[in-house]
Order: structure tokens, then sequence, then C-alpha cells
């Protein structure tokens, strides 16, 4: 079946450092990827998403590769800012025809100036 | 410019005392669906509704239903709050089945008292 794994957390980082969340997949086919973030209390929003193999999804400083090789999408960021502090899950959704969403179990990042 | 709206946004209800969970989109998507999200845990889709065509996941208890009166509106009704019940609710929308990006709204948070 599909899963998703990804670095534990919580991730605790000082203002303008580099980010790197880990996210590695087991999937049948060439599933579709996705980062989606959760602030406090709120629901998720997509962040980025790769469809197919060495594509590069970004958005807001953030990036993350689909590598087809070492079936991972590690997300990162250059410079981080205290705004950033949320819950990123990485997910991917399998083949045509296939709704399901599979989720990380999350990670939590805290950026503190 | 909201597209994924939930109402109300916390929502506190008693042991057993039924309890309506709304959501609105103004994408114009086919496919309609509700994820639990219980404290630092990953959504679970709970069921969704593709078109007027229900689709329950099969680790869905009975207590959660759905109704999507229109393309626009679903709702999730819950008939016997249990303690275990309180969570996020989240709602999220999609074009179509398969590899579409879902879209999510901001959330309901229950609290079962």
């Amino acid at each position: 079946g599909n899963s998703v794994t990804q670095m534990e957390g919580p991730v605790t980082l000082s203002e303008e450092a580099f980010l790197t969340i880990n996210c590695t997949y087991t999937a049948t086919g060439y599933p579709s990827l996705f980062w989606y973030v959760q602030y406090p209390g709120e629901g998720l929003q997509l962040l980025l998403k790769a469809t197919k193999a060495d594509d590069k999804g970004s958005n807001k400083g953030f990036e993350a590769t689909y590598r087809k090789e070492t079936t991972s999408f590690h997300l990162e960021k250059g410079s981080v800012q205290v705004s950033d502090s949320a819950v990123y899950f990485c997910a991917l959704q399998s083949g045509a025809g296939s709704y399901q969403l599979t989720f990380g179990k999350g990670t939590k990042l805290s950026v503190i100036p | 410019d909201a597209m994924v709206i939930q109402n109300p946004r916390y929502q506190v209800t008693q042991f057993g005392k039924p309890v309506t969970l709304s959501c609105s989109q103004t994408l114009n998507h086919n496919v309609m669906y509700w994820y639990q999200q219980k404290s630092s845990q990953a959504p679970k889709l709970l069921f969704h509704y593709y078109d007027k065509d229900f689709n329950n996941e099969a680790d869905t208890p009975d207590n959660f239903q759905s109704r999507r009166p229109n393309t626009s509106f679903c709702f999730l009704d819950i008939r016997s709050p249990g303690l275990g019940d309180a969570a996020m609710y989240l709602c999220a929308t999609s074009r179509d089945r398969g590899r579409e990006t879902q879209y999510f709204g901001p959330g309901t948070r229950l609290l079962v008292l």
C-alpha cells in the first residue's frame, strides 16, 4: 500500500536558518506529491506540489523536488521566518481514479527570533 | 474570495447530542471530502461525494453521516457524539477524482462535553 514517512519533529530553528524537512514515500505507480502547511488552529493549505519525476514545486520560498530514484520529496527553504512556524504535511496521491490523499504524520516547525 | 468555507469554526456539543457541521464551496468542484483530524495526527478521510454519489471509507463509524443537497454545500452529521469524536473536521474539494489537487477549508473544531 501507499505510505509517507516524514522526519520526526518538532524542529526548532532560528530566524534566517536553512530548513530541510525530509519526506520519503512508498507508492504503486507514479504518484503526485504534495506539501501542505497547517498554521495553528487553521485548516490545511496547499504549499506546493509535483506531479512527475524531476518536477520541482515551489511557493513562498519553499521548494521540493520529486526524486523518483530515491522516492523522496524533501521540503527546503533557504531562510525561514517566524511566520513559517506551522505543521508541515507531506502527502501523496497515487494513480488515475485514486482520490485518497495519504499523509505523513506531520512535522512541527517552530522558528524563533 | 474564500473558496472553501466551513461553519462554524468552533462547535461545542454535549455527549450524545446530534451536531451538524457545514461546508460550502465557490469552486464548482465535483468532489467534496470530509476529514477528521485529531490532535497531533494526520487528517483521516471519512467519506466523499463525487457529484451526488456518496462514498464511505470502510472504517468510518456509522455515527458519521453526510448530505450534499447541491453542488455547493455538504454537511457532516454526527448522530451521537462521543468524547472520542472531539477533533478538527476538515472539508476539502477537488475538481474531479484521481490526480486532482484537494483544496481545504479552515476546519471546524468540535468539542464534546
